[in-house]
């Protein structure tokens, strides 16, 4: 079955620490996402890549760093640095990274700073 | 890309056809239409989209009037499941620009 995993779907952080959040995808796609979703609000792009070794800031990057060693994985890290952590977050990937290349969301994980 | 307007809620009885229109009067050319849905703490997900030609898939169809300013997405039997919130967007064929984002939506209630 293809498609995006995400883990864990909830997690707990105490202010201060560093959290990483797991997306994996076997669709064999070539560009990934990371956004943010808050309550009542539409989703915003955090990070993004288009192929391995690669990735660019999105809208809103403060405080959040990526990696894309391997094709399958770009693993988000939610640092200290960033000030209002508590969100859902949401992995996408797509075949290519053209605005019209579908893309397909994993299941998302839900951050909670207490 | 162009904006689209979409009513904010819609009921549904269980095993009927469910029509949700969406209108994107100021949509171009190179515009294409574009349907996902979130089911309540879940990552969004596609359904279907489309350039001019209606559309079928089997999770729904999608029919885009001829001039291309409005479109309806027809879930064919809805049941339980199909209760989310759906988001109608256009996407710029060829523009650097690949972050998503959806408007509000319309919540669709799906009855029993």
């Amino acid at each position: 079955d293809g498609g995006i995993t995400q883990s864990p779907k909830y997690l707990f952080r105490k202010e201060g620490q560093n959290v990483t959040l797991s997306c994996e995808q076997n669709l064999n796609h070539d560009a990934m996402y990371w956004y943010r979703q808050d309550p009542g609000q539409g989703l915003r792009l955090i990070y993004y890549s288009q192929i391995v070794n690669d990735f660019q800031k999105g809208d809103i990057a403060e405080g959040y760093s990526v990696s894309r060693e391997k094709k399958e994985s770009f693993p988000l890290t939610v640092t200290s640095a960033q000030k209002n952590p508590t969100a859902f977050y949401l992995c996408a990937s797509s075949i290519r990274l053209l605005s019209t290349d579908t893309q397909y969301f994993g299941p998302g994980t839900r951050l909670t700073v207490l | 890309d162009a904006k689209t307007t979409q009513p904010p809620s819609m009921d549904c009885a269980e095993g009927r056809a469910a029509n949700l229109p969406c209108n994107h009067s100021t949509i171009s050319g190179n515009e294409y239409v574009y349907w996902y849905r979130q089911i309540h703490s879940q990552g969004p997900q596609y359904i279907i989209h489309g350039l001019k030609n209606n559309e079928t898939n089997e999770m729904a169809s999608l029919i885009i009037t001829e001039d291309r300013k409005s479109s309806t997405l027809i879930l064919p039997h809805a049941t339980l499941r199909d209760t989310a919130v759906y988001y109608c967007i256009v996407r710029v064929a060829g523009q650097n620009d690949y972050k998503l984002s959806f408007g509000a939506g319309t919540t669709v209630t799906v009855r029993a």
